[in-house]
C-alpha cells in the first residue's frame, strides 16, 4: 500500500498566520489526494479533493497544490474555527490510505 | 438534508462477530459508492472498506481483509459491515461515509459513527 507522511505532526500558530501542511506519498499518485479537517468529537470534513479542487462551501482561505508525491495544504490567514486536525488521503487502485494527521493548535 | 446514521456498535469479546449498519437519507443512495472508515481512540483515520454503487467493486484494507465483509442494499438505502474474528485492535469509532461520486474515491458526507469495543 501507498504510505502518506504528513509534516509537521503538530504545529502551533496564531490567528492570522499563514499555515502550510505537507503530505508526501511513498510513490506517485498523480493528483489523487484529498484533505480533511477534523475537530474533536466530530466527523471529518472534506476540504479539498483531486489535490486542488475546493469542496463546495469550504472557505477560499484553504487551498491545495501538488502532484506526484508531494502535496501541500495552505491556510491563508488562520481563523479561530480552523484549529483542528488535518488529514490527507490518497486513492490508488481503489485502495485508500490516510496520512497520520497534523494537529493545528493556538499559539 | 443528506444524512448517514450508523448503528450496531457495542461491546464484543475477541474472536466474536458484529454487524454494523448505516442508513442513508437525503440523496439517491444507489448513485454513489460508500465507505467505512474507523478511528481508534486518540488515533488517526483508517479506511476500512469501500463498495461501488452496484456492489461490483469492493475493496478492503489489508488489516481487515478476510475478516470483514462490506455490502449494501440499495432498496433499503443501507450499507453494512459484517465483522468476524474481532481483535482488540479493531476497537474504534466506525464511520460510514458517502463517496463524492465519480472516480477516484473521496468522501464528502460522514455519519457520526458507532463505537465498537473489543474486550473480554
Amino acid at each position: 500500500d501507498i504510505q502518506l507522511t504528513q509534516s509537521p505532526s503538530f504545529l502551533s500558530a496564531s490567528v492570522g498566520d499563514r499555515v502550510t501542511i505537507t503530505c508526501r506519498a511513498s510513490q506517485g499518485i498523480s493528483n489523487y489526494l484529498a484533505w480533511y479537517q477534523q475537530k474533536p468529537g466530530k466527523a471529518p470534513k472534506l476540504l479539498i479533493y483531486a489535490a486542488s479542487t475546493l469542496q463546495s462551501g469550504v472557505p477560499s482561505r484553504f487551498s491545495g497544490s501538488g502532484s506526484g508525491t508531494e502535496f501541500t495544504l495552505t491556510i491563508t490567514s488562520l481563523q479561530p474555527d480552523d484549529f483542528a486536525t488535518y488529514y490527507c488521503q490518497q486513492v490508488n487502485s481503489y485502495r485508500l490510505t490516510f496520512g497520520g494527521g497534523t494537529k493545528v493548535e493556538i499559539k | 438534508e443528506v444524512q448517514l446514521v450508523e448503528s450496531g456498535g457495542g461491546l464484543v469479546q475477541p474472536g466474536r462477530s458484529l454487524r454494523l449498519s448505516c442508513t442513508a437519507s437525503g440523496f439517491t443512495f444507489d448513485d454513489y459508492a460508500m465507505h467505512w472508515v474507523r478511528q481508534a481512540p486518540g488515533k488517526g483515520l483508517e479506511w476500512v472498506s469501500g463498495i461501488s454503487w452496484n456492489s461490483g467493486g469492493i475493496a478492503y484494507a489489508d488489516s481487515v481483509k478476510g475478516r470483514f465483509t462490506i455490502s449494501r442494499d440499495n432498496a433499503k438505502n443501507s450499507l453494512y459491515l459484517q465483522m468476524h474474528s474481532l481483535r482488540p485492535e479493531d476497537m474504534a469509532l466506525y464511520y460510514c461515509a458517502k463517496d463524492i461520486g465519480g472516480s477516484p474515491w473521496y468522501m464528502d458526507v460522514w455519519g457520526k459513527g458507532t463505537t465498537v469495543t473489543v474486550s473480554s
